[in-house]
């Protein structure tokens, strides 16, 4: 059964404190890893597309990385206005997206 | 600028009665999608439609129905057979849904309660 399980749940970090989200997901069938943020109330939105395993992306304080089993979240020295729930989004076959639960991470000041 | 809009933010209704929720897109798009979240799950896929008058069921699609007159536009009506349609319901679009991995992009929302 195609999956995506997201680690941790929740993760509280200090503003500056940097720390990694986990991603692992079932291998078959994958043409992209997505992640997506998303704030309370809101649609998601696009952060990254990974395709093939040692890619990396970057975008301000985020890279997301991606090895055969697993996809990472890095968050260098978070600002509180980086609170959010982050998504890990595997798609498969004719384009079907399998979502993850999400990490809600909220940064204090 | 380009986006996918769904109107409206919250809707209230009886139960027994159907609802229709809006969404609408200017991005050009083939590909549109029907999501709900609830608390503590994921998105679960209701409807999808990757071409105008052509639409497949999701993992969900008891209780709902859609509708793709328009490239722009893909319309879904909750009806009063869904059992439990209190939701947040998201839209979304992409540029296609096979071959390539196409991103999809999200809409604002709108938040269901039915009473």
């Amino acid at each position: 059964e195609d999956q995506v399980t997201q680690s941790p749940e929740a993760l509280r970090l200090q503003e500056g404190e940097s720390s990694s989200l986990n991603c692992s997901y079932t291998v078959s069938g994958l043409r992209g890893l997505f992640w997506y943020r998303q704030d309370p109330g809101k649609g998601p939105e696009f952060l990254f597309t990974l395709y093939s395993a040692g890619e990396e992306k970057e975008k301000e304080r985020l890279k997301a990385t991606l090895t055969k089993k697993e996809s990472f979240l890095h968050i260098t020295a978070p600002k509180p206005e980086d609170s959010a729930t982050y998504l890990c989004v595997k798609s498969c076959c004719t384009g079907k997206l399998i979502f993850g639960q999400g990490t809600t991470l909220q940064v204090k000041p | 600028d380009g986006g996918i809009t769904q109107s409206p933010k919250y809707l209230f209704r009886k139960e027994g009665q159907n609802v229709t929720l809006s969404c609408e897109q200017n991005l050009n798009h083939d590909a549109m999608y029907w999501y709900r979240q609830d608390p503590g799950q994921g998105l679960r896929l209701i409807y999808y439609s990757q071409i105008v008058n052509d639409f497949q069921k999701g993992d969900i699609a008891e209780g709902y129905s859609v509708s793709r007159e328009k490239k722009e536009s893909f319309p879904l009506t909750v009806t009063s057979a869904q059992k439990n349609p209190t939701a947040f319901y998201l839209c979304a679009s992409s540029l296609g849904t096979g071959g390539m991995s196409y991103e999809q992009y999200f809409g604002p929302g709108t938040r269901l309660t039915v009473t």
